[in-house]
């Protein structure tokens, strides 16, 4: 069953270093996502992205973050310099065009900032 | 604004009983109604979804979700609890009249005991 995943895992990084976090979502989906959890509370939308643009953001996702799809397989999220409160579980998730609302998720990467 | 409660933080159950996990959701618009299962150190898994037709849904590993409109909730249900069933459940909405993006409850914790 084609899955999305996820790459790294775990990522640890100082404080003010830039991060970028990659997915590869399921290969005939068009919709592409992040959403993040810190520690102990809910997952929360970042950023939504189709036919190569943003299409949807929240107010967590300023200018220290950016997506791109840099070739036909890959989704990342930057963050440019990050901070200690960034430090969450970054979930990426992709939907087909024929029901974008069903979304399908990875294992996530954990991102510590120390 | 769109939200979604998840009253409990944790629900106990024996192995072999029934189980409920309680979702309910704030009134706008028409909404798609998911429940998501999170196991430790993974992503999370879709279990099922509620988008029209019949309110009583049936989703993976034997669980069941029904929307009530009245009420606007969205309770997960299972008829026998076992124990690999415990994990972090997830309900989430998506109002399609906002875009795609799920808002996510905050989570319940099942724990299953033999």
């Amino acid at each position: 069953e084609p899955e999305v995943t996820q790459t790294p895992s775990h990522q640890v990084t100082q404080m003010g270093q830039e991060v970028i976090l990659r997915c590869v979502p399921i290969s005939n989906h068009l919709y592409f996502y992040w959403y993040r959890q810190i520690l102990g509370q809910k997952v929360e939308f970042l950023v939504s992205f189709y036919n190569n643009e943003i299409s949807e953001k929240s107010e967590i996702f300023d200018d220290q973050f950016s997506v791109e799809r840099p070739d036909g397989s890959n989704f990342t999220l930057k963050i440019r310099s990050t901070k200690l409160e960034d430090s969450a579980m970054y979930f990426c998730a992709s939907s087909a065009r024929t029901a974008p609302y069903e979304q399908y998720f990875g294992p996530g990467t954990r991102l510590t900032v120390t | 604004a769109q939200s979604v409660a998840q009253p409990e933080d944790q629900v106990n159950v024996a192995e072999g009983n029934p189980l409920t996990v309680k979702c309910t959701y704030s009134v706008s618009g028409n909404p798609y109604l998911f429940w998501y299962v999170q196991y430790p150190n993974r992503g999370l898994q879709f279990l099922l979804k509620y988008i029209t037709g019949d309110n009583l849904v049936k989703g993976s590993y034997g669980f069941e979700a029904e929307f009530n409109k009245s009420q606007t909730s969205f309770h997960l249900k299972k008829p026998s609890a076992l124990v690999s069933d415990s994990a972090l459940y997830f309900c989430a909405v998506v109002f399609m009249e906002y875009g795609n993006k799920l808002v996510f409850g905050a989570g319940t914790i099942l724990r299953v005991k033999s």
